[in-house]
């Protein structure tokens, strides 16, 4: 059974700073993961989809990485702002089931 | 193009009470899945429809049950509400669907159930 785990559970960093968001899951036999953002309240709003035969995937400010074998992505956040700070979850998608989300790391950017 | 749409946003019920929610995906989207969301628990899964059929269901009681119509709109329905059943219930459409390999899916903004 998949398992999707993200440390830390919350962070808290001054704007401008860079910091990177970690994901592991259990089972590395994987289609593809994604990383969503959800503010206070709302939705998910999809950020960057990875799929399995790639290694990473960039817009704008974020850079998500995804390493198979170690069962890991990172989300990298350059220049951080006030505006950033929301909850960032990572989800997989693996064989024949849904996706799978972690808990989420709640982002406090300070100006 | 109009986004996924969940209706209605906030709701309040008593125990032992039914409820009925609903989402409308984004035009041309086969699939819906709903996604129940709490602190402690996170997100989990309840169920996809795809094509008015339910293709995957997650793990909980009978309960909670759903359909999706011949337009791709899909209602859930949580019968003898209990307690614990108060969050945030999101749906997300799709074309190809979960577990297709090219999936994005496209989240509502969720209705928030408070049982009391």
């Amino acid at each position: 059974k998949q398992e999707v785990t993200q440390i830390p559970a919350a962070l808290s960093v001054p704007e401008g700073e860079n910091l990177v968001l970690n994901c592991s899951f259990t089972d590395s036999a994987i289609y593809n993961l994604q990383w969503f953002r959800q503010d206070p309240g709302k939705g998910l709003t999809s950020l960057l989809l990875i799929q399995s035969s790639q290694r990473e995937q960039t817009s704008g400010r974020l850079n998500a990485s995804l390493d198979k074998s170690s069962g890991r992505s990172t989300l990298y956040i350059a220049a951080s702002q006030p505006g950033d700070s929301a909850t960032y979850l990572c989800a997989v998608e693996s064989g024949n089931t849904p996706l799978v989300f972690g808990k989420g790391t709640r982002l406090s950017v300070i100006a | 193009k109009a986004g996924v749409t969940q209706t209605p946003r906030y709701l309040i019920k008593t125990r032992g009470q039914q409820v009925t929610l609903s989402c409308s995906p984004i035009s041309g989207h086969r699939s819906v899945s709903w996604y129940q969301q709490t602190p402690g628990q996170g997100l989990q899964f309840l169920f996809e429809y795809f094509s008015e059929t339910q293709r995957n269901k997650g793990n909980f009681p009978g309960r909670f049950s759903g359909r999706q119509f011949s337009n791709s709109r899909s209602e859930m329905n949580v019968s003898t509400l209990e307690l614990g059943d108060s969050a945030l219930y999101l749906c997300a459409s799709s074309w190809a669907g979960q577990a297709s390999g090219a999936n994005v899916l496209t989240f509502g903004a969720g209705s928030r159930l408070t049982v009391l």
